[in-house]
């Protein structure tokens, strides 16, 4: 059973568009990373969010933490060709030491 | 500064041999984590290494055993490998803890077990 679930699973839409992923659990987390990783290639950290209601923007991505640090959404205004990806959502839980818990991850598909 | 790098880059075995995968850590870095990663799914914690020892491991079976060494690179062994074995494996280093430990992946290895 995975601790993160993502949604969709996959997206496939016209480059412009706007969407959202969400990163979803019933389960508190420290942090909460978000990741795009490319086909052959890791995973490349794009945000790290740490409290709860956090909004962080990187250009026309933003990433929301949830006010009680169990979900986190991503939104990319007007979608290019060049965001296609696996976008994966990373929570991270403190014990004697730090563990990270991915998601399964949203399949993105920009079409020009 | 040279990220992480992971070695070989792509491996076929065939069912019941043993492998071995290689990682460097980013520069700085003192703690190395392995991760399994199916087609088209999340990575999964196989374990990690910290000061030369296992500090913590997923639910993975004693096939899967690591080695950290003095300079922190790191070593991922398989033993009786099993198709369902094949994946692209990621290295990844970070340093510090804390809520905002980050973690920096190597490109993986892919190996496929025929």
């Amino acid at each position: 059973t995975q601790l993160l679930e993502q949604s969709p699973q996959f997206l496939s839409i016209q480059e412009g568009e706007n969407l959202t992923v969400y990163c979803n659990s019933s389960s508190v987390f420290s942090s909460l990373q978000w990741y795009r990783q490319e086909p052959g290639e890791g995973p490349v950290l794009l945000v790290t969010v740490v409290t709860g209601g956090e909004v962080k923007k990187l250009k026309r991505l933003t990433f929301q933490f949830g006010d009680a640090r169990k979900d986190s959404s991503l939104h990319i205004t007007a979608a290019q060709p060049g965001d296609t990806g696996l976008y994966l959502c990373a929570g991270l839980k403190e014990y004697n030491f730090n563990k990270f818990y991915f998601g399964s991850g949203t399949k993105l598909n920009v079409k020009p | 500064d040279a990220g992480v790098t992971q070695s070989p880059t792509h491996l076929i075995k065939t069912r019941g041999q043993q492998v071995t995968l290689r990682c460097s850590p980013k520069s700085g870095h003192d703690t190395v984590s392995w991760y399994q990663q199916a087609l088209g799914q999340g990575p999964q914690f196989i374990f990690q290494y910290y000061e030369e020892e296992e500090r913590q491991r997923g639910n993975f079976p004693d096939r899967f055993s690591g080695h950290q060494f003095p300079n922190y690179s790191s070593e991922l062994n398989v033993n009786a490998l099993l198709l369902g074995d094949s994946a692209l494996y990621l290295c990844a280093s970070s340093s510090g803890t804390g809520v905002r430990e980050t973690q920096y992946f190597g490109p993986g290895t892919r190996l496929l077990v025929l």
